[in-house]
Parts: structure tokens; sequence; C-alpha cells
């Protein structure tokens, strides 16, 4: 069975780099697309990127300039660094596993990132 | 990218069937077979229900049915049962290696 598990701060600082890692355990990361996955407080889902692979990756439009994605084959994990944060940023992120057209079959938990100072 | 137009909420009494509709534009849910649709209890992580349009994962009760037309996807729970509140959330590849979704529908069983 296919488990996802986010980890990393739950508090950060306004123009400060959010950081977040998503373990995996029940199947490689080298198959299948990872995506991130965001839902502020009350409101609806945000795809924010993916990595497929190693080193090919794509983000959304309006988050692209502040998304870095990389992936630890050794330790079956993937990760999202996003800077210059602000309150906006505020929400549960998840992690995901899919494909281009099946959507995503397995979730993590979701863990809540909050900025404030 | 813009965000797939979903109804705020809809409501059905139990047993009754409901729709929920899901419009974007030919850049994705009409361009693609690829969209999917979720459900979401509160404090809860989404659950997918139907992908590729019209698939059932494995343990989604066939209760749950999805459908296309054009630029308009439906997501149709027949008979339904108090379980079935919840959030749903539509998603469509949208090429490029993109994904959007919808903005949410709550169902309320009255």
């Amino acid at each position: 069975q296919v488990q996802l598990q986010e980890s990393g701060p739950g508090l950060v600082k306004p123009s400060e780099t959010l950081s977040l890692t998503c373990s995996v355990s029940g199947g490689s990361i080298t198959d299948y697309y990872w995506s991130w996955i965001r839902q502020p407080p009350g409101k609806g889902l945000e795809w924010i990127a993916h990595i497929y692979y190693i080193g090919s990756t794509n983000s959304n439009p309006s988050l692209k300039s502040r998304v870095t994605l990389s992936a630890d084959t050794s330790k079956n994990q993937f990760s999202l660094n996003l800077s210059s944060v602000t309150a906006a940023d505020t929400a549960v992120y998840y992690c995901g596993r899919h494909t281009v057209a099946q959507g995503i079959h397995y979730w993590g938990q979701g863990t809540l990132v909050t900025v404030s100072s | 990218q813009s965000a797939l137009t979903q109804p705020a909420s809809v409501s059905g009494s139990p047993g009754q069937s409901i729709t929920i509709s899901c419009t974007g534009t030919s850049s994705d849910v009409g361009g693609y077979n690829s969209v999917s649709w979720y459900q979401q209890h509160p404090g809860k992580a989404p659950k997918l229900m139907i992908y590729e349009v019209t698939n059932r994962p494995s343990g989604v009760y066939n209760r749950f049915s999805g459908s296309k037309s054009g630029n308009t996807a439906s997501l149709t729970i027949s008979g339904l049962q108090a379980e079935d509140e919840a959030d749903y959330y539509c998603s469509s590849y949208t090429g490029t290696s993109t994904w959007v979704f919808g903005g949410g529908t709550k169902l309320t069983v009255l």
C-alpha cells in the first residue's frame, strides 16, 4: 500500500522560504508523477507543482517564480521550496501521487503551514 | 490558468440524485479526457472518486458516476446518503504538464 507523509515547519516567517518534504513508502518515486497541492483555510484546492522522475518538473504559472522541487531517490522523498512567502501562502499542504490522466489516487494527510511573524 | 467553475453548493434529500457541474475551456476539460473528481470531508485529505471522466477507483460505490460534454464535466451521485455530505472538487489536465482544480462544491444532504 502506497503511503505519503508530509513533514516540515508549521510556522514560517514572511519573506522566508517554506520547505516541505514528502516521504513515500510502498512505491518508488522514480515511477509516476508526484505533486504538491495546497488548501488555504476554508478555501479550495490549488495545484502547486509536480516532479516526474528526476529532473522533470513543472509548476502552476502563478507560483512558478517561487517554486523549486527536488527529489532524493535514496530516501524515496521529494521536496518543495516556496520562496518569499506571505500570509497568502498559509495553507494545508498535501503531497500526492498520480499519472497524467488518472487523478491523484494517493494523498498524504496534509500539513498546516502558517506564515506569520 | 484559471480555476474550473463549479457551483458553490448543491443539496438533496436522501435517496435523491444530484449533479455537480465543472466548466472549463477547450484547453482543459474540453481538450482532454483527464477529468477527476474528489470528495473531501472536513479535516480530511481529498479522496479520488472518479478519474478519466468516467472511471471509478476500486472501492468507490457505483452510486458515483462521471460524464463530460464539451467543456463541462459532471459528477452525479444517485441514491444520496448522509455520508455523501462533503465538499467535491473537479480537476483537469491542462496540457504542458499542468493541472487545475475547480473551486469546489459543498454538498448538503437535507
